[in-house]
């Protein structure tokens, strides 16, 4: 079955970059079904979405973040990419590589294909930001 | 602060039923029919319950159902089991963003 793995550096300092990947196997990164999404978790705190991808190359990120981050996909390594530029100790989180579903939806605004929910995840990498 | 409102803990003894509340806006639950709850266990990964409101994923227990009301979303887990105690998040679909809520730590007692 499909599986994701996240794999990248555990400690950054301040204003650097971080750089993590997620290694898709089991499956095609891309089956145009699905989208590929980030989700990160600051130590006892809640779920954040980062960004989420198309393996066509159309990405959605979150506004808050969406000065720094950049999410990209590599279908020759069937992996996805994220890089959030200029971290501090706010960036500091467990982060999650996620498959995220595809739906065909309809709604006032006529036809979409659009994301769904997260299904499938990966098990998480701890990035701490430390001077 | 989480952009979906959801209460911080929940309590229910073995066999009983609890509802955990998400509440979002216009912009987010009001608007479309793509919510979901995640369980999550300390030290572990997320892990998908509900979907589309109310639809449950194959492997994922009868006990557990989703519904909407307006801006509010509610996952119910009835017949309470000492392995549902975990954190448990929505998400919603927002157009151009997708939104999670701040988690409720469910404790059976």
């Amino acid at each position: 079955q499909l599986q994701l793995q996240e794999s990248g550096p555990g400690l950054l300092k301040p204003s650097e970059t971080l750089s993590l990947t997620c290694i898709v196997s089991g499956g095609s990164i891309s089956n145009s079904s699905y989208y590929w999404g980030w989700i990160r978790q600051p130590p006892g705190k809640g779920l954040e979405w980062i960004g989420t991808t198309y393996y066509s190359g159309g990405t959605y990120y979150n506004p808050s973040l969406k000065s720094r981050v950049t999410i990209s996909v590599d279908t020759s390594k069937n992996q996805f990419s994220l890089k959030l530029s200029s971290v501090t100790a706010a960036d500091t989180a467990v982060y999650y590589c996620a498959r995220q579903t595809g739906i065909d939806y309809y709604d006032s605004s006529g036809y979409d294909y659009t994301r769904d929910a997260f299904d499938i995840w990966g098990q998480g990498t701890m990035v701490t930001v430390s001077s | 602060q989480s952009v979906l409102t959801q209460p911080a803990s929940v309590s229910g003894s073995p066999g009983q039923s609890i509802t955990i509340s998400c509440t979002g806006t216009s912009s987010d639950v009001g608007s479309y029919n793509l919510v979901s709850w995640y369980q999550q266990h300390p030290g572990k990964a997320p892990k998908l319950m509900i979907y589309e409101v109310s639809k449950r994923p194959s492997g994922v227990s009868h006990r557990f159902s989703g519904s909407k009301s307006g801006n509010t979303a509610s996952l119910t887990i009835s017949g309470l089991q000492a392995e549902d105690e975990a954190d448990y998040y929505c998400c919603s679909y927002a157009r151009t963003s997708t939104v999670f809520g701040g988690g409720t730590k469910l404790t059976v007692l």
